[in-house]
Formats: structure tokens, sequence, C-alpha cells
């Protein structure tokens, strides 16, 4: 099955850009997606596919992809970014999907 | 809104099963994928098993085959993923999610989960 990779840490200073990556064979040909997840909240999707941003996520969130990483950017951060941030993308073995391990994004 | 809320997760030995369930409310559930995915504490979350928006299409992870079996029912809107043959690597937070298709990576929903520990 594939495997998708991401730093385990990142900060950013309040306002300032921040960009997450997430390394994996499934990007080469597919559009996954990105997940904020706080503690003790369920999971929330804040990207999908090459340009879909859910209803009620902010315009900062933005993501693109090149070759076999794509990548989250928070552009001006805000205190309520901080969170766990991680990855998902379609599988090549028999599992439909596989998520990387996520990025904590602490905003200083 | 779109509501996913789990229930069941608790302290079991292994061996043993439970009985987890996900109330939806607030979508046409009828034409949804749902999902349960599992994630242990510094692990990515893992794919657990998925039925088809009629409810007649099971799919599994290996880790689980033969022991999990999901059900979905259109009229209560419930998913219930039934745990047999319980092992300690089953233990981990197991959320419900909602996709259009199987084939995706994009989960749109999602509940707050439901923890279970498998320990003697």
């Amino acid at each position: 099955s594939s495997e998708l990779t991401q730093d385990p840490d990142v900060s950013v200073a309040l306002g300032q850009t921040v960009r997450i990556t997430c390394q994996g064979d499934g990007f080469r040909n597919y559009y996954g997606g990105w997940f904020q997840q706080k503690p003790g909240q369920a999971p929330l999707l804040v990207f999908s596919g090459r340009d879909t941003r859910p209803s009620g996520i902010p315009d900062r969130f933005s993501a693109s992809s090149s070759g076999d990483t794509a990548t989250l950017t928070i552009t001006g951060a805000q205190a309520e970014d901080e969170a766990v941030y991680f990855c998902s993308s379609r599988n090549t073995g028999n599992h439909p999907y596989v998520f990387g391990r996520g990025t904590k994004v602490t905003v200083l | 809104d779109v509501q996913l809320v789990e229930s069941g997760g608790a302290l079991v030995q292994p061996g043993g099963s439970l009985r987890l369930s996900c109330a939806a409310s607030g979508f046409d559930f009828n034409t949804y994928t749902l999902h349960w995915v599992r994630q242990v504490p510094g692990k990515e979350m893992e794919f657990v098993s998925a039925i088809n928006s009629g409810g007649t299409i099971p799919y599994y992870a290996d880790s689980v085959r033969g022991r999990f079996t999901i059900s979905k029912d259109n009229a209560r809107h419930t998913v219930v993923l039934q745990m047999n043959g319980l092992r300690h690597e089953d233990t981990g937070m197991y959320y419900c999610a909602r996709s259009y298709v199987v084939t995706t990576a994009i989960l749109d929903y999602w509940g707050r989960g439901t923890q279970v520990a498998v320990s003697s």
C-alpha cells in the first residue's frame, strides 16, 4: 500500500504563512484531501481535490500539488488554526485510501 | 447540520466483542457511503471498513476481514460495526465518516469518535 509522509511539527508566527507538505505516489494521479483535527473534536475537511474548499472554511486555506507532493498553505495563520493537519490520498493497494500521520501546527 | 455520532466503545478483553454504532442526521443518508476509520495515538488514521450507499457492498481492511462486520440501516440512519475476536492491535479511537463513493480519499464529515481498548 501507499504511504503518505508528513513532517511532524511546524510553527508559524501569527499572521504569517505556513506550508504543510504531504508526499506520496498517489498524488501523481489524484488530488486528495486535507483535514484539521483539534483535541477532542471530529476531524474537519479543510480542502479537497484540485480546488475545493468546503463551505465555512476560511479562504486563507489553499492547496496545491506537484509531482508526488501535495501542499496545504495557510496564508495569514490565526490562533484558531493551531491543530494537527493530516492528508489523504487514494491507495494503490487493497485499502481505498491512506492518510498521513499528521503535522502539528503551532501558531506563535 | 450534518452529524455523525459514534457510540459503543469500551474496554474489552482480547477475544471479546463490541458493537459500534454511528447515528447520522442532517443529510440524505441513503445516498452516502459510510466508513469506519481508526487511529492509534501517534500513528496515522487507518481505514477499517466501509459500506456502499445501499448497504449491500461491504469493504474491509485485511487486518479485520473475517472478524468485523459492517451494516447500514437506511431506515434508521445508522451504521454498525460488529467487532468479534478483538485483539490488542484493535485498540484505538474509531471514527465514523461519510463520502459519496468508496473509491475516494475525501471523507467530508466525521464524528468525534468512540474509544476502543482491548486489554486483559
